[in-house]
Parts: structure tokens; C-alpha cells; sequence
């Protein structure tokens, strides 16, 4: 079993729709939990934290479910910038190891 | 102000050559992390750094690879006696403190090709 599970996609949906992501880990452990961006062929990028209360940035919510190791990611009103991979990412656990997850694609279309 | 940068983008290296990646941080950023990038996968830890020591290795797939950050500022990866299976983007990242918690930047990576 890996590390971090995210489904792989794609999603394909119009603009302005809602979209969820899920991801769940491993290591009941881990301390530290993000959402990264990365659009094609370039590097990943800091899209938001995931705390334990949740949080929305904008269009954008996170929540974590410790007790069931589940992160998600919330887009309303989906833009066509919005298609890229987004990568769950999770650290602590032990060591300084960061484990990504293999990312779940999504494109927006209008 | 100025990113973490990598150097070379691309690399074209024959089975069984070694190979060295540079990785300028963001400056004053404690924290160094070396990941490899497969296509259609997410980054997979390599190895971290905090300041010159090298804290996790861990994520090294084999005793070919091998980093340093002397200084504490830039860091190289360097893989002997390539292989094929080597080929991917090696990215490096940097973040300002030395916690789990903090946002890390990436530089453009590496995109190795072994033939």
C-alpha cells in the first residue's frame, strides 16, 4: 500500500463546477499536511496547508479527518487555470521525509 | 527575489556516466530536499538537508546516488555509473526553517535522460 493514495483522474469538468479531491494516508504519525499545484512540466507549488479545523482559502477548502487519515480538497467555481495536477502531500512521521502523493489530474473546460 | 534555481535544466547522459545536479536554494532557507520525479508521478523523496547535514537519506534508491551541502547553501546530486532507469526530473526544494510544517519552494529541476 502507498504512502499517500490519491485517485489518479483525470477529472473533466465544465467551468464554474464544484470539484472534490480525496487522499488518504498511511502513518497515523504524520503531522503535517498540504495541497501543491503543479501544472504541466513545471515544478510544484504551494497551493494550501491542511489543518485539523479546516480551512478555505478563496474558492479553495481543505479539511482533515485524522481519525480517518483523509485529506480533501474542495474547488467551487472551477476556472479553466484552475487544470493542473494537484498533489497531496504529507510530512512527519518519523525522519524529515516529505511523501507525495501521485497527484490527481483535472481538467476544466468551457 | 530570486527562486531556487537548478542547474543544468537537461542532461543526456549515457548508461554508466556519472552525472552531478546543482541546486542554488533561496538564500538563508535552512532546509534542502532532493526529490525524483517520474512521468505521471508525484515527487519522491530523495534525501534532506538542515544547513550542511544531511539529516534523511532515506529516499536514495541506491548507494550510486549521493548528496552534499557543504556550505549549507548549495547542494549537488550527484548519481555514479547511470542507469536507465535513472531517467526522470530531480527536483530540489527549499524551505526557510528547519520544521515539518513549512512551505517548501521548488526550483525548475533537472530533467535527466540516460540513453
Amino acid at each position: 500500500r502507498k504512502e499517500v493514495e490519491q485517485d489518479p483522474g483525470p477529472f473533466n469538468v465544465p467551468e464554474g463546477a464544484t470539484v472534490a479531491f480525496n487522499c488518504t494516508y498511511s502513518n497515523s504519525a504524520s503531522q503535517s499536511f498540504f495541497w501543491y499545484r503543479q501544472d504541466c512540466r513545471k515544478e510544484p507549488k504551494l497551493l494550501m496547508s491542511v489543518y485539523s479545523s479546516g480551512n478555505e482559502d478563496g474558492r479553495f477548502t481543505a479539511q482533515l479527518n485524522r481519525a480517518s487519515q483523509y485529506i480533501s480538497l474542495l474547488i467551487r467555481d472551477s476556472k479553466l487555470s484552475d487544470s493542473a495536477t494537484y498533489l497531496c502531500v504529507v510530512n512527519g512521521g518519523g525522519g524529515f521525509k516529505t511523501i507525495f502523493g501521485a497527484g490527481t489530474r483535472l481538467f476544466v473546460k468551457a | 527575489g530570486a527562486g531556487v534555481s537548478q542547474s543544468p535544466r537537461y542532461k543526456v547522459a549515457k548508461r554508466g556516466q556519472d552525472v552531478a545536479l546543482r541546486c542554488d536554494p533561496i538564500s538563508g532557507h535552512v532546509s534542502l530536499f532532493w526529490y525524483q520525479q517520474a512521468l505521471g508521478q508525484g515527487p519522491e523523496f530523495l534525501t534532506y538537508f538542515q544547513n550542511e547535514a544531511q539529516l534523511d537519506k532515506s529516499g536514495l534508491p541506491s548507494d550510486r546516488f549521493f548528496a552534499e551541502r557543504p556550505e549549507g547553501s548549495v547542494s549537488t546530486l550527484k548519481i555514479q555509473r547511470t542507469q536507465q532507469e535513472d531517467s526522470a526530473v530531480y527536483l530540489c526544494a527549499s524551505s526557510l526553517n528547519g520544521g515539518r510544517a513549512n512551505e517548501q519552494f521548488f526550483g525548475p529541476g533537472t530533467r535527466l535522460t540516460v540513453l
